[in-house]
């Protein structure tokens, strides 16, 4: 079946422009992961859903990051006010439960650039 | 807080040759370790978890916690395995959410 789909693959934004990140998990995944990946780095944890509902929001940087997953399954991460610094993959994964016995499955993850 | 490193950001080996892609992590508690894997222009997926203690594409992982590292390890590498590879440690109960290594980029030259 189908994986992780998230689009676009590749944005690049004007700084201080709004930007939205969308993630559709695989069918039927309740859980839903929104990582960071800098370049040259490891993925960085920014927030996580059970269905609908966030459940931990500890890992967004700052109150331009937010995210939301309103139906249980597609989620959108948004990033306001661009800053250069935004420049990063936004990799989104998906689980069939919460916890460490069931896999996450990454998507192609988004590469945006902000100039 | 929690702390996953990875000493190398590149290792060269030849193919044949043995491969140990080193993982060592701070956490007081009990943690879950996993590796996770990412081919050239594929997605980054799960490799091998410490709880499952199983060998996939011959790679190894043992946890020491002593040593608090989670090296992995293969007797014979192959081209094929030349890929990204990314050591993540998840606090107990912590659901899916991991802490990342920087990498390390396994190169196997024919």
């Amino acid at each position: 079946g189908a994986g992780v789909s998230q689009s676009p693959r590749y944005k690049v934004t004007k700084r201080g422009q709004d930007v939205a990140l969308r993630c559709d998990p695989i069918s039927g995944h309740v859980s839903l992961y929104w990582y960071r990946q800098a370049l040259g780095q490891g993925p960085e944890f920014l927030t996580y859903f059970n269905y609908e509902a966030q459940q931990d929001k500890s890992g967004l940087p700052n109150d331009r990051f937010s995210a939301e997953r309103p139906e249980g399954s597609i989620s959108t991460l948004t990033i306001q006010r661009t800053e250069q610094r935004d420049s990063a993959m936004y990799r989104c994964a998906s689980s069939l439960a919460p916890g460490r016995n069931s896999p996450l499955h990454f998507g192609n993850g988004t590469r945006l650039t902000v100039t | 807080a929690q702390r996953v490193t990875q000493p190398e950001k590149l290792l060269s080996v030849f193919k044949g040759a043995p491969v140990e892609l080193k993982c060592n992590y701070s956490y007081s508690g009990s943690p879950e370790l996993f590796w996770y894997v990412q081919y050239s222009r594929q997605r980054l997926q799960l490799l091998l978890r410490h709880i499952s203690r199983e060998s996939i594409k011959g790679f190894t992982a043992d946890l020491n916690k002593g040593e608090t590292s989670f090296h992995l390890k293969k007797p014979f590498a192959q081209e094929e395995d030349s890929a990204m590879y990314y050591c993540a440690l998840e606090l107990y109960n912590a659901g899916n959410m991991l802490t990342f290594g920087g990498g390390t980029r396994l190169m196997v030259k024919p």
